[in-house]
């Protein structure tokens, strides 16, 4: 089955700095990237997602980009703010029998120092 | 706006208790998802149901069950609660057809003692 590693684990980053959060995935059928950020007591939020016939796609602040070749993807904040800070999954999806399976990174605790 | 509502936001329990958790969504969406989270592990799927009293096994179902009776209510049943049950439990949904991003409620985290 699908593999999804997510790196770095936990990222510290000053206000004003950028976060970069990377993917890489295993089964190369995988059509669409979502990314989740989840609050403190919140349940995870959908930010920003990719499918696999875009290379690139910025909403704001946040930009995620794929590299089909390579199976991985990344997730960039720029100018960061304390209400960045979260714990964003990754996930790769795939269509298969009908159904869409989903699997998820561990996560990375983002924290950003005002 | 769309909606998935978990009835219980912290729920204690004693071993071997059944445990009900409910969710319910307001977006007419025929999917929904039960997952757990644990520290280190992410998110791992339980059960999944994709259309009314139809239900797939996830990842890790044992210890649990699931009923969906109406389109918009999903159940998760700990059959006989077990300290390693103790977690944080999600609900999501999502659209019928392609793949979608998925909406989360605010979690049920559980402790079994």
């Amino acid at each position: 089955g699908e593999n999804v590693e997510q790196h770095p684990s936990t990222l510290s980053v000053q206000e004003g700095d950028s976060a970069v959060i990377k993917c890489t995935y295993s089964d190369s059928a995988s059509n669409y990237f979502p990314w989740y950020k989840q609050e403190l007591g919140k349940g995870p939020q959908l930010i920003i997602d990719i499918r696999s016939n875009v290379g690139e796609k910025k909403d704001q602040r946040i930009a995620v980009t794929l590299n089909k070749t390579a199976k991985h993807f990344s997730l960039h904040i720029t100018e960061t703010q304390p209400e960045d800070s979260a714990v964003y999954f990754c996930a790769a999806s795939i269509e298969s029998g009908g159904y869409q399976k989903v699997t998820f990174g561990i996560g990375t605790k983002l924290q950003v120092i005002p | 706006d769309v909606k998935v509502t978990q009835s219980s936001r912290y729920l204690v329990k004693r071993t071997g208790e059944k445990v009900f958790l409910e969710c319910v969504q307001d977006m007419d969406h025929e999917n929904m998802f039960w997952y757990r989270q644990d520290p280190g592990l992410g998110l791992r799927l339980i059960y999944f149901s994709y259309d009314v009293k139809m239900k797939e096994k996830g990842d890790i179902p044992e210890g649990y069950s699931v009923s969906r009776e109406k389109k918009e209510r999903f159940s998760l049943i700990l059959e006989s609660a077990s300290t390693n049950q103790t977690s944080m439990y999600l609900c999501a949904s999502s659209p019928p057809v392609g793949v979608w991003g998925y909406t989360f409620g605010s979690g049920t985290r559980l402790t079994v003692v």
